[in-house]
């Protein structure tokens, strides 16, 4: 099956720093991916949608100044969390798909794990 | 806006029983609805997809049905395990090309 992968797994940062996260599409290619937030006990919230080569579209209440979207290939999609705060703390979670032509299915990468000092 | 209610926050069944979880929306019916599970700290696992207009699909030991008169989505494991235990996520989908929107999940826990 389709393999979605994240990078890094968890990270721990200073407030005022800038995180990058890496989504990667491992065996196939995806013209769009998405970025999801979770918070403990809740499920996941859209923060973006990314399609490659273009700007990525916003869920309401999302900051497109804080949460850089970069989608440069068809199996990388990148979201940078700028000058973080604790409240930014949080489960971002990426999808990619579907795979063209085969169906309607979304594949999730693990998760990363990011917490704000 | 849509909603989509799974209406138990979380279920406790004893090992070898059917657990049976609901997914319910308000407004038009999707024209796919989706069911992911998903275990703590980390992403969902896709598990079954079923079309507006099908009735019932099934997978080895999960069965999903779709009623879209009562806006309404059934969710059985059979002869379940411990290894079930698990977060399952309702999803819903308008097209092919547009967002999922996630249920708030029914946390599943199987005792032995």
């Amino acid at each position: 099956g389709a393999v979605v992968s994240q990078h890094p797994s968890w990270v721990i940062c200073k407030s005022g720093t800038s995180v990058k996260i890496e989504c990667r599409s491992l065996d196939f290619q995806a013209t769009t991916m998405f970025w999801y937030r979770q918070f403990p006990k809740q499920s996941l919230m859209l923060m973006a949608t990314s399609n490659e080569g273009s700007k990525a579209t916003y869920e309401q209440g999302v900051e497109k100044d804080k949460f850089l979207i970069n989608h440069a290939s068809l199996t990388l999609s990148t979201l940078t969390v700028t000058s973080a705060h604790p409240e930014d703390s949080s489960f971002y979670i990426c999808s990619a798909g579907p795979e063209t032509g085969k169906g309607e299915t979304q594949y999730f990468g693990p998760g990363t794990r990011l917490l704000v000092l | 806006s849509q909603k989509i209610e799974q209406n138990s926050e979380a279920l406790n069944i004893q090992e070898g029983k059917t657990a049976t979880l609901t997914c319910n929306y308000t407004n038009y019916s999707p024209a796919y609805l989706q069911w992911y599970r998903q275990d703590p700290g980390r992403g969902p696992v896709f598990l079954l997809l079923i079309r507006e207009n099908e009735k019932e699909k099934r997978k080895e030991r999960l069965k999903v049905t779709f009623d879209t008169t009562l806006k309404q989505s059934l969710f059985h494991i059979t002869a379940s395990q411990p290894a079930d235990s698990a977060t399952y996520l309702c999803a819903l989908k308008y097209s092919s090309a547009s967002k999922i929107i996630f249920g708030s999940g029914t946390r599943l826990s199987i005792r032995p």
